[in-house]
This record gives structure tokens, sequence and C-alpha cells, in this order.
């Protein structure tokens, strides 16, 4: 089945650092999205970018879709002790009739004070 | 966690018993899904709902049952537990009409068969 594939696995920067995660997925999409997990606790959905859309804002976030080269990038720019967290990408398949979103294993993202 | 509930938040249970999780929701939303995590899996879908007594099979649904008599309630059963199904489980649910667009998670069903 379809799957988002985060890279790298593990990030480890300094505070005030910008941190890139990238997304590569298998089949064409209606959207990509990125969500945020702290330890224990749910995801957080941080930003949806729709398969028309090259680039999307939010906050100290930024996220590039490339659709021809099928590949998402997250970056988040001057980072906090508090965006130490693992993310996910999800990808709403372009098939008739799904109903899912496939979520990659995602980048675990430590920011080092 | 955006008006969704999940219980218990942890269980522990035996082989060959059955145990069911609860998700409830306060935001009338019309989808809603159960994934479990697991260390190198990410989030597997399992089941998710369309409407009340509208539910479909995900990726990984052997082995699991799903009821939603109710819009606010969706339930997941382990009809008989074993140890590959100790995992994290999350309850969702979309955050409007439409599927697949901005999912709200609960905190999340540790489950333990041992």
């Amino acid at each position: 089945s379809q799957q988002g594939e985060e890279d790298p696995q593990a990030l480890s920067i300094q505070e005030g650092e910008n941190a890139t995660m990238n997304c590569s997925y298998k089949t064409s999409i209606n959207n990509l999205q990125w969500y945020r997990q702290n330890s224990g606790r749910g995801l957080v959905h941080l930003i949806l970018i729709r398969s028309n859309e090259r680039e999307k804002h939010s906050g100290r976030l930024r996220v590039t879709l490339d659709t021809s080269k099928k590949s998402s990038s997250l970056l988040i720019t001057a980072s906090r002790a508090a965006d130490t967290a693992s993310y996910f990408c999800a990808t709403d398949p372009l098939i008739q009739g799904a109903q899912k979103l496939v979520f990659g294993q995602g980048t675990r993202l430590t920011i080092n004070p | 966690d955006a008006g969704i509930t999940q219980s218990p938040r942890h269980k522990v249970t035996e082989t060959g018993t059955p145990v069911t999780l609860r998700c409830h929701q306060t935001e009338n939303h019309r989808y809603m899904y159960w994934y479990r995590q697991d260390p190198g899996h990410g989030l597997r879908l399992i089941h998710y709902s369309y409407g009340v007594k509208d539910t479909d099979k995900g990726e990984v649904s052997d082995g699991y049952s799903v009821s939603r008599s109710k819009t606010e309630d969706f339930l997941l059963t382990l009809e008989s537990a074993t140890s590959s199904q100790t995992s994290v489980y999350f309850c969702a649910i979309s955050s409007r009409d439409a599927a697949n667009e901005k999912l709200f998670f609960g905190s999340g069903t540790q489950l333990s068969v041992l």
C-alpha cells in the first residue's frame, strides 16, 4: 500500500537552528499533511497542503510539495526546545472511494538547548 | 484533545480475552477512525466509520471489529486478544464532514496483551 516515508528517521539540532524533514510517497494524492506527536500523546495536525499548491506557511512552519517528485518537506525555522517531538507526514490518496490517510513512520526531532 | 475521549487509557489483559476500547467525541463529526501505532510501522488504520452504523475496514483489520450506534461513540473490539495486538491505539475524527482532512486525535490507549 502507498506509504509516506520520512527522512531522516531522527534529527538532532541546536536550539535556534532550522530543522528540515522530508517525506516521499508513491502514488498521486489529494493532499499531504504534517502532524506532530509529543511523547505519550496523540498526534496534532500542523498543516495541510493540497496537490495544486507548491508551498504553504504557518508561523515558523514552511511546507513545500513537489508532485512531480512525489515529495514534501517540512521546515521549522528558529527551533525551540518545545519543538522536540516526532513529526509525521500523511497522504490522502487520489483513489476513488479511499477514505483514509496513510501515515509515514515519522522523524524524531530533538532540539538541544 | 478537541473533544475526543478514549477509555481506558491503559489496559492489561490476557491472551484470549475480549477487549473493548471506547472513543467518545463531542464534536458531532461524521468520520471517526481507529489507528494503532507500533515502533517501525507508524500509524496504521484498523477501521473507520463514515456515519452511524457505517463502517469499513482499514489496512490492519484482522482480529478487530467496530461498532458505531451513535454519532458520538465508536467502539473497537478485540474478540480474542493476542500478544500481537499489544500496541497503542488512537481514535481520531475528521475536522469536518470531509474525510481525510485535519484529523484530531485522542490521547491513546496503551494495551498490553500478556
